[in-house]
């Protein structure tokens, strides 16, 4: 299997339950990220991680918890959650330095009643 | 602070025309620039990159985009549009440091193409 894979494809949760959602890469990639992709706008960066230390977060609520166990896996630990948060979460992959371009998964669509 | 502006949010073209779907960016340099591509259903993918050198650069799928710094703008191009160019698109620009990764990458709101048969 190649390049980065996205599960579960779809996701149905309450406000009150706790899910998380996993991203594998096979690109031997350095770095990963998760956005947030919500209609009419913009992607937004949510967490990055590089060689498995968080580098970034732009300001996410706490109820987005990220883990990356190792430089092929990452998951976004969800838990209660607010309507507003239904989007289609991508996760992506590149390589810290250089010239690498994201390769991003086909994504989760969330959402939350 | 960088931005991205792509100023149609739909665009509609025949099977078979030509098509330019606009990209205007505000940085203080000179950014590096992409745009990718969603597929329903799908990810984004990498259509094109420009780092330096020439200004036009070659795509995957046909496609094409020209760097115009007087303009600020990196368009794409494609001389004839398949059905299966359906998609949406997504203009992106990067600090040159960057490489790429998402570090400060700006992705612009998305330019719907839907193509008529």
């Amino acid at each position: 299997e190649t390049g980065v894979t996205q599960t579960p494809r779809h996701l149905v949760m309450g406000m009150t339950n706790k899910k998380s959602l996993k991203c594998e890469q096979h690109l031997g990639h350095n770095a990963m990220y998760w956005y947030k992709q919500s209609a009419k706008k913009p992607l937004e960066l949510m967490f990055v991680y590089s060689l498995e230390e968080r580098v970034e977060n732009n300001s996410v609520p706490s109820r987005f918890s990220p883990e990356c166990p190792n430089s092929s896996h990452l998951f976004l630990h969800l838990h209660t959650l607010q309507p507003e948060d239904s989007a289609l979460y991508l996760c992506a992959s590149s390589q810290r330095e250089g010239l690498g371009p994201l390769h991003f998964g086909n994504g989760t669509r969330l959402t939350v009643t | 602070a960088q931005s991205v502006t792509q100023p149609d949010i739909h665009i509609t073209v025949s099977e078979g025309a030509s098509l330019e779907l606009r990209c205007n960016y505000s940085y203080g340099a000179t950014p590096y620039l992409f745009w990718y591509v969603q597929s329903p259903g799908q990810g984004l993918q990498l259509l094109l990159k420009y780092f330096s050198g020439d200004t036009l650069v070659q795509g995957i799928k046909g496609f094409e985009a020209e760097f115009k710094r007087s303009q600020s703008s990196f368009n794409l191009r494609k001389p004839s549009v398949h059905w299966s160019d359906a998609a949406e698109y997504f203009c992106a620009v990067g600090p040159p440091y960057s490489g790429g990764g998402a570090d400060g990458l700006t992705f612009g709101k998305g330019t719907h193409l839907i193509i008529q048969p």
